[in-house]
């Protein structure tokens, strides 16, 4: 079995100052993970992904996920958070075969001005 | 552009009434979603198609009801029987189900709500 764990439900942070969003993962194949982005009333947009190339992914929008296999961890950062980042972020996984994709219950991220 | 269209945006059922969400895709991808969003839930998958005149149930599937008859449209009915269909629903592709490695693609969502 697979599973996604978001960390927090929500975040909160000051314009200007860096985001964490905590991603765990449990899978027994080499996984792929995901991060998307959703805007209220909107579908997910797709911010960046883990394929096994490289374990430090760049995103659109200045976001960044490291993959950490020891710690089953594929955290989202930003170093500098800007208003319109405000929304609810989605990791997912996908074991690959017959497996479904895993969406974790999502993080709202709040940017204070 | 390529995507995904979803109608309407928003959508009223009545008690009883059976009422049909629409799913487009041009992507041209084989495999297609239906997911159920309700707050602090995540995405609950409702049921999934790989290919054509092909689909599956997923986690939610009771009193929900799809076909796939042609590659672009995965359209998804909302029976009487659901009694707790009020949520936002999500439809996604994918180039194909045993494919990994390759993202969804989400459309906007229909919020359905009882009248």
């Amino acid at each position: 079995a697979q599973s996604v764990t978001q960390l927090d439900s929500h975040v909160s942070v000051s314009e200007g100052t860096p985001v964490l969003l905590r991603c765990n993962y449990s899978s027994s194949y080499s996984p792929s993970l995901f991060w998307y982005v959703q805007h209220p009333n909107k579908g997910l947009q797709l911010l960046l992904k883990y394929t096994s190339a490289a374990t430090l992914v760049k995103g659109i929008n200045g976001f960044e996920a490291e993959f950490k296999k020891s710690e089953t961890s594929f955290h989202l950062t930003k170093p500098s958070a800007h208003m319109s980042d405000a929304a609810e972020y989605f990791c997912a996984l996908d074991s690959g075969g017959y497996q479904k994709v895993t969406f974790g219950t999502g993080t709202k991220l709040q940017v204070i001005p | 552009d390529g995507g995904i269209t979803q109608s309407p945006k928003y959508l009223f059922r009545k008690e009883g009434q059976n009422v049909t969400l629409s799913c487009e895709q041009n992507l041209n991808h084989d495999a297609m979603y239906w997911y159920r969003q309700d707050p602090g839930q995540g995405l609950r998958l409702i049921y999934y198609s790989q290919i054509v005149n092909d689909f599956q149930k997923g986690d939610i599937a009771e009193g929900y009801s799809v076909s796939r008859e042609k590659k672009e449209s995965f359209p998804l009915t909302v029976t009487s029987a659901q009694k707790n269909p009020t949520a936002f629903y999500l439809c996604a592709s994918s180039r194909g189900f045993m494919i990994s490695n390759q993202p969804q693609h989400f459309g906007d969502g229909t919020r359905l709500s009882i009248l």
